[in-house]
């Protein structure tokens, strides 16, 4: 079966780059949510989207911005690195109303930053 | 708000013992859902159950079994006869709704010793 896929699996860039994130939900899921894990912690909600719209936000940095194209794809642009940013970034997808309510996650992206 | 708190930060067992992991929750809302996943050491986030806030029925699965207890706001999983493989992180979820984020709680890291 189809699963969520997120592209890089692993990034490094430097302190003050730039990095752009992709994830492409399981087909026919219209919402998409961001989550970032840092070391030894919990995953944060960041933003979330359903049909292109922001649909919820969380503790994302004014330095992250993320959108969903038509064909439900998102990415998650974050600009003027810092080390702080080093973590994991999941993605999650979900079919909204219909199923049993689960987010599926994505492998995750591991962001390094020097 | 909406907190989820595993107050066991690391629990060591020898394989063939019997393990529960505690997950209490605290929300307002009359309607909400369950989760707990897994992070094994590859780092991807694996989905075991989901419950909502009016199935209070037990569920066994295998060798996994959860017990939700409105009373005490807890969502506890227990692994019978844990095996190394289940080494990981588990996490216990909290949302509000369908095609709402997950409010996580620190996550539990589990060591089974052979």
């Amino acid at each position: 079966a189809a699963g969520v896929i997120q592209s890089p699996r692993h990034l490094i860039k430097e302190k003050r780059e730039t990095a752009t994130l992709k994830c492409y939900p399981i087909p026919r899921h219209d919402t998409v949510y961001w989550y970032q894990q840092g070391p030894g912690q919990d995953p944060q909600f960041l933003i979330s989207f359903y049909e292109k719209m922001q649909s919820d936000k969380g503790s994302i940095p004014d330095r992250f911005s993320a959108q969903q194209f038509s064909d439900y794809h998102s990415e998650l642009n974050m600009s003027s690195l810092e080390l702080g940013d080093s973590a994991l970034y999941f993605c999650a997808s979900s079919l909204p109303g219909q199923g049993d309510g689960e987010q599926f996650f994505g492998p995750g992206t591991r962001l390094t930053v020097l | 708000a909406q907190k989820v708190t595993q107050a066991q930060t690391e629990i060591s067992v020898v394989e063939k013992e019997d393990v529960t992991l505690d997950c209490v929750y605290e929300t307002r809302d009359t309607t909400y859902y369950l989760f707990w996943y897994k992070q094994p050491p590859s780092g991807e986030l694996v989905f075991l159950i989901r419950r909502n806030s009016f199935d209070e029925q037990n569920e066994i699965s295998g060798r996994y079994s959860w017990n939700f207890q409105k009373s005490t706001s807890s969502f506890n999983f227990t692994i019978t006869a844990s095996q190394v493989v289940d080494s990981a992180v588990y996490f216990c979820a909290l949302s509000m709704e369908y095609g709402n984020k997950l409010v996580f709680g620190a996550g539990t890291i589990l060591r089974v010793k052979s």
